[in-house]
């Protein structure tokens, strides 16, 4: 099983500034990896696939990066609606998600 | 409007079963490949199975042998039947369709998911 690490496990950020969230997996994952966000009482939300590619309706602050074992997500400037647990998945080998990242108000 | 609807969730003892269902609208289930994922109160995100539209079928191994997931056509309708309940299996289910990135791969992200239901395995 591919595990999924992701850092930190919480992330006080302002509104405005920039979040930077990462993801790693135990093994080569190549761009098989998307990323959800998930608010309190939701479904997860399709934000990235394909490591870098957004999902559609998806702000372009929201941005993904990376390959092989070594993900990132950015949000470029916080909004409020972006407060939320995120998830990375890889899809390179069944399913395997991290344990997510908080992302809370500073 | 893609949307998936689930239901059937609840209060079941240990040792019990349970069947959820997924409504779909604005796409055809039996076409797409579907999966079920839970959530355990407070925690992260687990595959549970898998029906691809040829109807091949598979499941974690936390599951296997327990868990049967299913699909009616007509009804445009996924399911879980999930027996011999523990408490480890308590959860919310979601339910997703896969969707598969171009050249041939056999494995994709999920979009759209359901909303939920919630499964609590207790005496």
């Amino acid at each position: 099983e591919i595990v999924m690490t992701q850092s930190p496990a919480t992330l006080s950020v302002s509104p405005g500034e920039r979040a930077t969230l990462s993801c790693r997996a135990s093994q080569s994952v190549s761009s098989n990896l998307a990323w959800y966000q998930q608010k309190p009482g939701q479904a997860p939300r399709l934000l990235i696939y394909g490591a870098s590619t957004r999902a559609t309706g998806i702000p372009a602050r929201f941005s993904g990066s990376g390959s092989g074992t070594e993900f990132t997500l950015t949000i470029s400037s916080l909004q409020s609606e972006d407060f939320a647990v995120y998830y990375c998945q890889q899809y390179n080998n069944w399913w395997t998600f991290g344990q997510g990242t908080k992302v809370e108000i500073k | 409007e893609v949307q998936l609807v689930e239901s059937g969730g609840g209060l079941v003892q240990p040792g019990g079963s349970l069947r959820l269902s997924c409504a779909a609208s604005g796409f055809t289930v039996s076409s797409n490949y579907m999966s079920w994922v839970r959530q355990a109160p407070g925690k992260g995100l687990e595959w549970v199975s898998v029906i691809y539209s040829g109807g091949s079928t598979y499941y974690a191994d936390s599951v296997k042998g327990r868990f049967t997931i299913s699909r009616h056509n007509s009804k445009n309708t996924l399911y879980l039947q999930m027996n011999s309940l523990r408490a480890e299996d308590t959860a919310v289910y979601y339910c997703a369709r896969e969707t598969l990135p171009p050249g041939g791969a056999t494995r994709g992200w999920f979009d759209p998911w359901g909303q939920g239901t919630l499964v609590t395995v207790s005496s």
